[in-house]
């Protein structure tokens, strides 16, 4: 199991472009969180995905950002005409199921530069 | 509103030295309790959750509800241990996986 795959690692937008960011969760993992990490901030929680499904989107900026995850491929966050402060990295995780006690497991993230 | 505090952003201690990185939160209900870690280059990880009670690398925290702390402590560190260190309660409203983060401390091992 390759564990959580995100791509790109890197990914530099400039201002007003479209960012696509994806991951691909763990296999049998149909349950997946986007966290973004702000310049010297923790992990903060931005939505909430499960199969065709968005759960819960209360930590998403109100316009230009939208995420999915389709019955067939990976997730994807978008995020539409990029400002420089969307710079950061962005995390996904997944897991099994929704209960608040079980392991997330964490992709190697995407840092996202908007030049 | 529910809020993690990592209050130290860096801790640096020597070699076989007690570390205890601190963690309180404030929060109505009873939350799922972890810590992660991301060591250099690689990703972010659990080393610990509450509800396991288990002791991982040495590592092990304590749930002080009336103090609403969950310090992670190790008697004696190692150079391995160092990295990045987060707090992370479970939201405790909703059924979800979904954590809140601590801003990290960044645990610095010397020999």
């Amino acid at each position: 199991n390759a564990g959580v795959m995100q791509n790109p690692r890197h990914l530099v937008r400039r201002r007003g472009q479209e960012a696509r960011l994806r991951c691909s969760p763990m296999k049998g993992h149909s349950h997946v969180y986007w966290y973004r990490q702000l310049p010297e901030e923790g992990l903060k929680f931005m939505v909430y995905l499960q199969k065709e499904n968005i759960i819960d989107e209360s930590g998403m900026p109100k316009e230009r950002f939208s995420a999915e995850f389709p019955k067939e491929g990976p997730s994807i966050l978008r995020i539409q005409q990029v400002v420089r402060g969307d710079s950061a990295a962005y995390f996904c995780a997944s897991s099994p199921d929704q209960r608040g006690n079980t392991e997330a497991f964490f992709g190697q993230g995407t840092r996202l530069t908007v030049v | 509103a529910q809020r993690v505090t990592q209050p130290e952003k860096l801790l640096s201690v020597f070699k076989g030295a007690p570390v205890e990185l601190k963690c309180n939160y404030s929060y109505s209900g009873s939350p799922e309790l972890f810590w992660y870690v991301q060591y250099s280059r690689q990703r972010l990880q659990l080393l610990l959750r509450h509800i396991s009670r288990e002791s991982i690398k040495g590592f092990t925290a304590d749930l002080n509800k009336g103090e609403t702390s969950f310090h992670l402590k190790k008697p004696f560190a190692q150079e391995e241990d160092s990295a990045m260190y987060y707090c992370a309660p479970s939201h405790p409203s909703s059924n979800t996986g979904k954590l809140i983060f601590g801003q990290g401390t960044t645990l610095q091992v010397k020999p």
